[in-house]
């Protein structure tokens, strides 16, 4: 059975200090893994997608790699604004598009 | 470049009663998605349109909801009637294919009371 799980559930950060955050998948045929940020009251953002094993994206603060089994979503010296719920997605050979359960990130001042 | 519109923001019903959703996807996006988020869950998906057919609807409760999406473009979520477990965030989405990264609405609050 397909299945995306994401861990920790709920990760707090003091401002400043780096921590990762993960996304393991056991999909058929994974054709692209989606990183979205999702704060309370609004629809998920869409911050990266990685295609294939060994890739990378950056963008501020964030970093995204992808293995065969699972992604991180890399925080480096996270401030205030960075607290959300992150979600990742995995879209399969079926071209259905499943989501994880999130992790929600609070970064303290 | 204007995003996913959704409409209504907020509803409240009672069991047993009907409601509807709209939305209009980004302009030449091709795939649209409904998804059901229910407080502390992800998203799940409930119907995956490509142009103005289905895709996949295998998690759609097909007794009760129901979707269309006419001319390929807008599109519109049913439930009839409600049930007090349908309270949830109903998300609009759409891509330009079906392997890209979706983009979402703001979505619909619903309540059922």
């Amino acid at each position: 059975e397909d299945q995306v799980t994401q861990s920790p559930e709920a990760l707090r950060l003091q401002e400043g200090e780096s921590s990762s955050l993960n996304c393991s998948y056991t999909v058929s045929g994974l054709r692209g893994l989606f990183w979205y940020r999702q704060d309370p009251g609004k629809g998920p953002e869409f911050l990266f997608t990685l295609y294939s094993a060994g890739e990378e994206k950056e963008k501020e603060r964030l970093k995204a790699t992808l293995t065969k089994k699972e992604s991180f979503l890399h925080i480096t010296a996270p401030k205030p604004e960075d607290s959300a719920t992150y979600l990742c997605a995995v879209n399969q050979n079926r071209n259905q598009f499943y989501f994880g359960t999130g992790t929600s990130l609070t970064v303290i001042p | 470049e204007a995003g996913v519109a959704q409409s209504p923001r907020y509803k409240i019903i009672e069991k047993r009663q009907s409601v509807a959703f709209w939305c209009n996807p980004i302009s030449g996006h091709a795939t649209l998605y409904w998804y059901q988020q229910i407080l502390g869950q992800g998203p799940k998906l409930l119907i995956q349109f490509q142009n103005n057919g289905v895709v996949d609807d295998s998690q759609l409760p097909k007794d009760r909801f129901s979707a269309e999406r006419l001319k390929g473009v807008d599109s519109t979520l049913k439930i009839q009637p409600a049930k007090l477990e349908d309270s949830a965030v109903y998300l609009c989405a759409s891509s330009f294919r079906s392997n890209t990264e979706a983009f979402f609405g703001q979505g619909t609050r619903l309540t059922v009371v």
